[in-house]
């Protein structure tokens, strides 16, 4: 099925460790984000890429980077993982302001 | 700062009551007024939208109510049922570009 997929579902890290979270879309979408979701706090963005080659910060971007390697793929990085960034972290793309979100990635840093 | 402001955070409403749910913003180049679904373990999908050329849309249960004035903007979830529990998010977007401003988020919970 079309969509924005996520990898992995899950993952536990200790204070200090590196991560990268995928995102892939198969929709040819130009526009693609990183968001977390955090309780009573919503969707807040972390960064966000216009188009291919294009990425800029979005409201929370500290301790965190991107990549957007093509244009179905965009990478968040994490390089020394921080107990604050204990998140459910959501990729989405889009086009034309229709949104598709991935299913998320649960994280927890220890 | 929060440009869309969403109330209540938490909602809890007796099967086949009136679910509703309140947006407000203060960007006035805002023109396109999405609601979001969100269930656990899944990302959120788009419901329904609209834009400020017109006061009201529905689809089936679903009816969003555009106050241009007042900068408001709200969703009314009739006959509510069981399976309508879960986060739903208001955003909201100017033509400026692609991107969503989201509201807070309200956690609906359907009581059978």
């Amino acid at each position: 099925n079309a969509g924005v997929t996520q990898t992995p579902k899950f993952q536990v890290l200790k204070t200090g460790q590196s991560m990268t979270l995928q995102c892939a879309q198969d929709m040819n979408h130009n526009s693609m984000y990183w968001y977390r979701q955090d309780p009573g706090m919503g969707l807040r963005l972390i960064y966000y890429s216009a188009s291919e080659g294009t990425t800029d910060k979005g409201e929370v971007p500290n301790g965190y980077n991107v990549s957007r390697l093509n244009k179905r793929e965009f990478s968040l990085r994490l390089e020394s993982a921080a107990p604050s960034q204990t998140s459910v972290y959501f990729c989405a793309s889009s086009a034309n302001l229709g949104y598709t979100f991935g299913s998320g990635t649960r994280l927890t840093v220890v | 700062q929060q440009q869309v402001k969403q109330s209540p955070q938490s909602l809890i409403v007796q099967k086949g009551g009136i679910s509703i749910i309140n947006c407000a913003y203060e960007n006035t180049a805002f023109d396109y007024f999405p609601w979001y679904q969100q269930f656990p373990g899944k990302g959120p999908a788009l419901l329904i939208a609209i834009r400020p050329d017109v006061s009201e849309k529905k689809e089936g249960r679903f009816t969003i109510s555009f106050n241009k004035s007042a900068k408001q903007f709200s969703l009314h979830i009739m006959d509510s049922q069981p399976g309508d529990s879960a986060t739903y998010f208001c955003a909201a977007s100017d033509n400026a570009g692609n991107m969503l401003t989201f509201g807070g988020g309200t956690r609906l919970m359907v009581k059978p």
